[in-house]
């Protein structure tokens, strides 16, 4: 079974720009989560799609929004980017079956290097 | 909201066996553990999860007190391949959930 996919790998923008990171979760899984990874914050929790609605958002500015697709792939945009935005950004989808316990899996990220 | 303490770095030497502590005081009745392992520049890889005693897998195990207050990542024998950043992961229920890694801790194994 293919393992989740995000694209691009690789991304330069530049300050005020904004961008749209693309995730592919494993087939079946109907849950996307989003994470920031930074040096300095470390894993930080963006947002969890399931179902094609948000479930759960963290503490980031709305400049960070999301979606998710009929077909469980999931969408996050950042608008108006920021220096402090460069960063690893991470997917990862599980089943999320209600009262089982989950296992989240991990794309390889995007790297964002706002200039 | 279940905040995580690890420990920075650790260093161990190849062949011996390495614990992670992680500690989680304010985890809730339903949230459990999830152990990651991170390369440079990759995403996280599923390692071990649990929700309370032990649990053991091919690669590693799992020990969880009863209070839950923290949890304890054991490596038999590691290898070089196994120089890392390890997270622990709290993972909630309920769609107020929130998904809190700890600060990660860098294990560095030496020949």
């Amino acid at each position: 079974k293919a393992g989740v996919t995000q694209t691009p790998r690789y991304l330069i923008k530049t300050r005020g720009q904004q961008v749209t990171l693309s995730c592919s979760p494993i087939s079946g899984h109907r849950s996307v989560s989003w994470y920031q990874q930074t040096p300095g914050q470390g894993l930080q929790f963006l947002f969890e799609y399931f179902s094609e609605t948000q479930r759960n958002k963290g503490n980031f500015p709305g400049r960070f929004s999301g979606r998710q697709f009929s077909n469980s792939r999931s969408e996050m945009n950042v608008s108006t980017l920021e220096l402090g935005d460069s960063a690893l950004y991470l997917c990862a989808s599980s089943l999320l079956v209600a009262g089982a316990q989950e296992t989240q899996y991990f794309g390889p990220g995007t790297r964002l290097l706002v200039l | 909201l279940a905040k995580t303490t690890q420990p920075i770095s650790m260093d161990s030497y190849e062949g011996q066996e390495v614990n992670i502590t992680c500690s989680h005081n304010n985890i809730a009745t339903n949230d459990y553990i999830t152990w990651y392992q991170q390369f440079p520049s990759q995403g996280p890889r599923f390692i071990i999860q649990g929700y309370k005693t032990k649990v053991t897998n091919e690669v590693a195990s799992l020990f969880i007190p009863a209070d839950r207050k923290s949890s304890t990542l054991s490596l038999p024998r590691v290898s070089l391949s196994d120089t890392a950043v390890y997270y622990c992961l709290v993972v909630g229920s309920g769609s107020a959930r929130q998904l809190t890694f700890g600060s990660g801790t860098q294990l560095t194994v030496l020949p």
